[in-house]
């Protein structure tokens, strides 16, 4: 298909880990992205992983990369209730970013 | 600087007004974009601008209207815009535009509400 495919909703416990998935399009991507929505703001740039990387670490963020499959995973440990958004999966198109419809992370105390 | 900013925060029109939205840059990008995201969707991109030239309209309706006086400015003019034209409008901006894209920076949005 043509859409950035992701699960709409992920429950989690604080302190737990989350693990957000996506499935993207097209394997020429150079770059995908992870961007961050807290309710009422823009979008913020999380994170991104270059296409020649399986895996890269930033902190307590962890995007895997599996180009055979064409699937894109972010995970998040320690989860604390800053966390809680909508996290979108993103790549580049034809001067365009496709977006996938987001997944909402929420936090259980 | 790695900021984009957008004002108003919040804008209220009657179906009958004109109004502008503004987003400003400093960071050198030369690519920026407005989006429109309705509640619980993504955003959907509406307007390119590539070098100050327009290079990508999504079918957008004539009620609105871009304009990107510099390459640090970017506006999108409002007129006879229908309840359905309310959502959050936002403005992003990268390095430049490219087939394979560069990360995009987005602004905190205008919450636009048409009565």
């Amino acid at each position: 298909g043509e859409d950035v495919e992701q699960s709409l909703f992920l429950s989690v416990r604080e302190g737990d880990s989350s693990v957000i998935n996506c499935t993207y399009t097209d394997s020429s991507s150079t770059y995908l992205y992870w961007y961050k929505q807290e309710p009422g703001a823009g979008l913020q740039l999380l994170t991104y992983i270059f296409s020649n990387m399986d895996m890269k670490q930033d902190q307590r963020l962890t995007v895997l990369l599996n180009k055979k499959d064409k699937h894109l995973s972010l995970r998040i440990a320690d989860t604390q209730t800053g966390d809680s958004a909508i996290y979108f999966c993103a790549e580049p198109r034809d001067d365009k970013i496709i977006f996938g419809k987001g997944t909402r992370l929420h936090i259980l105390p | 600087d790695t900021e984009v900013t957008q004002t108003p925060k919040h804008l209220v029109m009657g179906m009958t007004n004109k109004k502008s939205l503004k987003c400003e840059q400093h960071m050198g990008h030369r690519a920026m974009y407005w989006y429109k995201q309705k509640a619980k969707k993504p955003p959907e991109l509406m307007f390119v601008y590539s070098y100050e030239k327009l290079s990508i309209n999504e079918s957008v309706p004539s009620r609105f209207s871009p304009e990107c006086p510099n390459s640090s400015l970017l506006n999108l003019h409002l007129h006879a815009l229908q309840p359905e034209d309310s959502a959050l409008y936002l403005c992003a901006s990268s390095l430049i535009v490219t087939g394979t894209s560069y990360e995009q920076y987005f602004g905190p949005g205008t919450r636009l509400t048409v009565t």
